[in-house]
């Protein structure tokens, strides 16, 4: 069956400092790939998307940036912290279908809780 | 329109209730649509699919009306467990973004003893 990890569950770093956060999945290959972001009582907001290893699409401009340097590796990453980026960040992952206008469900990692002082 | 619009709440129902919720989405062309479950300071998890015959899980029941770009959850015997916040998901099938889903806000439910 597949797995997803994700970690650190929680992390606490100060404005300015850089951040990486990483997700793996296991038992699956070719898998899309997700970066979520969820501010304290808001919906998802999708960051980063990747269909294939050093193919990234980014939905909203901002301080973030994202690499899959693998297959079933993704990474979210900023080179300085803002306040801002306070919130649970949250890697999913989905199968790749082959139909361009279906879509598999997305399954989620456990989460990182960012806080940013 | 927002692209996933859903009633967020709260619902306070006691145990045994049946709850409705309900999901209206903006883009015509949507082929894909779930409901996911979330609970407080953890990860959405998937509940069910939703087909366009309707479809039903145990407790759960899920329509899809494609004429009003309408989609609902019906859970039947409300129990303690089922309280969470319940995400509406369409997938978005436009601009080349294969694969993306959007997500409402969600739906809070609360079961009372």
């Amino acid at each position: 069956s597949q797995t997803i990890h994700q970690w650190p569950a929680t992390l606490v770093q100060p404005v300015g400092s850089p951040l990486s956060l990483e997700c793996t999945v296991e038992g699956t290959s070719n898998p899309n790939l997700y970066w979520y972001r969820q501010a304290a009582g808001r919906g998802l907001q999708l960051l980063f998307y990747s269909v294939g290893i050093g193919q990234i699409s980014s939905e909203v401009p901002q301080n973030l940036s994202a690499s899959r340097p693998q297959d079933r590796q993704f990474i979210l990453s900023s080179k300085k912290l803002l306040l801002s980026d306070s919130g649970f960040y949250l890697c999913a992952w989905s199968s790749r279908t082959g139909l361009l206008y279906s879509n598999q469900p997305q399954h989620f990692g456990d989460g990182t809780r960012l806080s940013i002082l | 329109r927002k692209e996933v619009e859903q009633d967020p709440g709260p619902f306070n129902v006691p145990e045994g209730a049946t709850v409705a919720f309900n999901c209206t989405y903006s883009n015509s062309a949507s082929q894909s649509f779930f409901w996911y479950r979330q609970d407080c300071r953890k990860e959405p998890k998937l509940l069910m699919s939703v087909y366009s015959s309707g479809n039903e899980d145990g407790r759960f029941t899920a329509q899809l009306n494609r004429a009003s770009q309408y989609i609902s959850l019906l859970i039947r015997d409300s129990k303690l467990s089922d309280s969470a916040t319940y995400l509406c998901v369409v997938n978005r099938n436009y601009g080349g973004s294969q694969g993306n889903l959007i997500f409402g806000k969600g739906t809070k439910l609360s079961v009372k003893p």
